[in-house]
């Protein structure tokens, strides 16, 4: 089954642009989701079929997804951005049908 | 409001049950395919179960399969997940989650707040 590979942290600067990647084989050819949990909260999604944004979700949020990596980016990163984002696809071949990414620690410096 | 709202958890011994319930509101229930995604202290997100939309099919992660049922009551809106044979991995918050989208590429949309299921002696 898939295992989504995710950086553990990413640190940046206010005002700066963070990328949090993903990446398995051929991740491309997946629809990629992609959530955002603060500390103590659940899960929000912020982007969904690789680059749509829910309403409510800022415009500095956006997603792209081709060949082996799927990206996730945040400009102009703000304090409140702080938060864990993890990474999420349907492999519905498998017994496991969704699998998540590891996540990734987003630390605003 | 649209919400999710889980309840049930609680400390358990080693091979003790506990069933989850959550409590849709705010939109159609039985229009939706209901995941349950569970959280260890500390760790990432896993998915554990989900069900369709009339309660007529089931699918389980490997770890849980036999041991947990997933189902649904749409006259009441609420999701379930009976929960036996618990073992101290078992341990995590658990997510009830609404799934949206595309046949087989949903993404989740809705999730409630969690309710923290201990195993532990």
């Amino acid at each position: 089954s898939y295992v989504l590979t995710q950086p553990p942290s990413v640190s940046v600067a206010p005002g700066k642009t963070a990328r949090i990647t993903c990446g398995v084989n051929n991740i491309g050819s997946k629809s990629v989701h992609w959530y955002q949990q603060r500390p103590g909260q659940a899960p929000v999604v912020v982007i969904y079929y690789d680059s749509d944004r829910p309403s409510g979700i800022p415009e500095r949020f956006s997603g792209s997804n081709s060949g082996n990596t799927a990206t996730l980016t945040i400009t102009r990163v703000e304090a409140g951005d702080e938060a864990d984002y993890y990474c999420q696809v349907w492999d519905s071949s498998s017994d496991h049908p969704v699998v998540f990414g590891g996540g990734t620690k987003l630390t605003v410096l | 409001e649209v919400q999710l709202v889980e309840s049930g958890g609680g400390l358990v011994q080693p091979g003790g049950s506990l069933r989850l319930s959550c409590a849709a509101s705010g939109f159609t229930f039985s229009s939706y395919w209901m995941h349950w995604v569970r959280q260890a202290p500390g760790k990432g997100l896993v998915w554990v179960s989900r069900i369709n939309s009339d309660g007529s099919s089931t699918r389980y992660a490997d770890s849980v399969k036999g041991r947990f049922t997933i189902s649904t009551d749409n006259a009441k809106n609420t999701l379930y997940l009976q929960m036996n044979s618990l073992r101290a991995e078992d341990t995590a918050v658990y997510y009830c989650v609404r799934g949206n989208g595309d046949y087989g590429n949903w993404y989740f949309d809705l999730w409630g707040r969690g309710t923290l299921v201990t195993v532990s002696s």
